[in-house]
């Protein structure tokens, strides 16, 4: 019940194309959802969140798509570019900002290549 | 801010030999994560501290590991002994509680286990 299900486990875009990566819960005290970027080499770093009371949040050409009834919530990459190449990380935090603290939960990551 | 600094960054030794990974979390943060990430298992959650004190580690392999956070601003990662699959990349990661869920990652320390 703690997992979070992410696919594609590699994708391959074209510039200027739109990427798109699912992920998918069980926990319904799931209530933040994170989606990490990490670079070869790199520690993963927080690229947009999302709580469950809105169903989309965007930030430039990065939105998080949030279906609560489906369990569901995916990342679009708008005119993806070759520097956007980097795995992607969705994850679940329950008791975000409560006393409590509950871990991350990551998904299995996606392997995005953007060719130019 | 530094950012979370995470020492040495490359570690190669041979099995049986005691790791000692060294992690300094974002000054004024009150939580500390230790990550582990392999090709295979993806990045698992090890263990994790609230004002310095472990509050889950159930993620811990086995008893060869061990973590310990002295004081807020310094965490160790102690494998006694070593074994080849523990060959990993590890991270340690901090967070503030009035930040949600932000987790901030260092570098990571790239352990080979010969």
């Amino acid at each position: 019940q703690q997992q979070v299900k992410q696919s594609p486990q590699s994708l391959i875009v074209q510039k200027g194309g739109i990427s798109i990566i699912n992920c998918a819960y069980e926990n319904t005290a799931f209530d933040y959802f994170p989606w990490y970027q990490q670079f070869p080499g790199k520690g993963p770093a927080l690229l947009i969140a999302i709580r469950p009371d809105v169903s989309e949040k965007k930030e430039g050409r990065f939105t998080i798509s949030f279906n609560k009834s489906a369990k569901q919530f995916s990342l679009h990459i708008m005119d993806s570019q070759p520097g956007d190449s980097a795995t992607y990380f969705c994850a679940a935090l329950a008791n975000a900002g409560g006393t409590s603290y509950g871990k991350l939960t990551f998904g299995q990551g996606t392997i995005l290549t953007v060719h130019p | 801010d530094a950012g979370v600094i995470q020492s040495p960054r490359h570690e190669v030794t041979e099995m049986g030999q005691e790791v000692t990974l060294r992690c300094k979390p974002i000054s004024g943060h009150d939580y500390l994560f230790w990550y582990r990430q392999t090709m295979m298992r993806g990045l698992e959650l090890l263990i994790y501290f609230n004002n310095n004190v472990p509050i889950d580690d159930s993620g811990m392999p086995e008893d060869r590991f061990s973590a310990k956070m002295p004081n807020a601003s310094f965490s160790t990662l102690k494998i006694q002994p070593s074994e080849p699959r523990d060959s990993a990349v590890y991270f340690c990661a901090s967070s503030r509680l009035s930040q949600g869920g932000e987790q901030y990652f260092g570098p990571g320390t790239r352990l080979t286990v010969t």
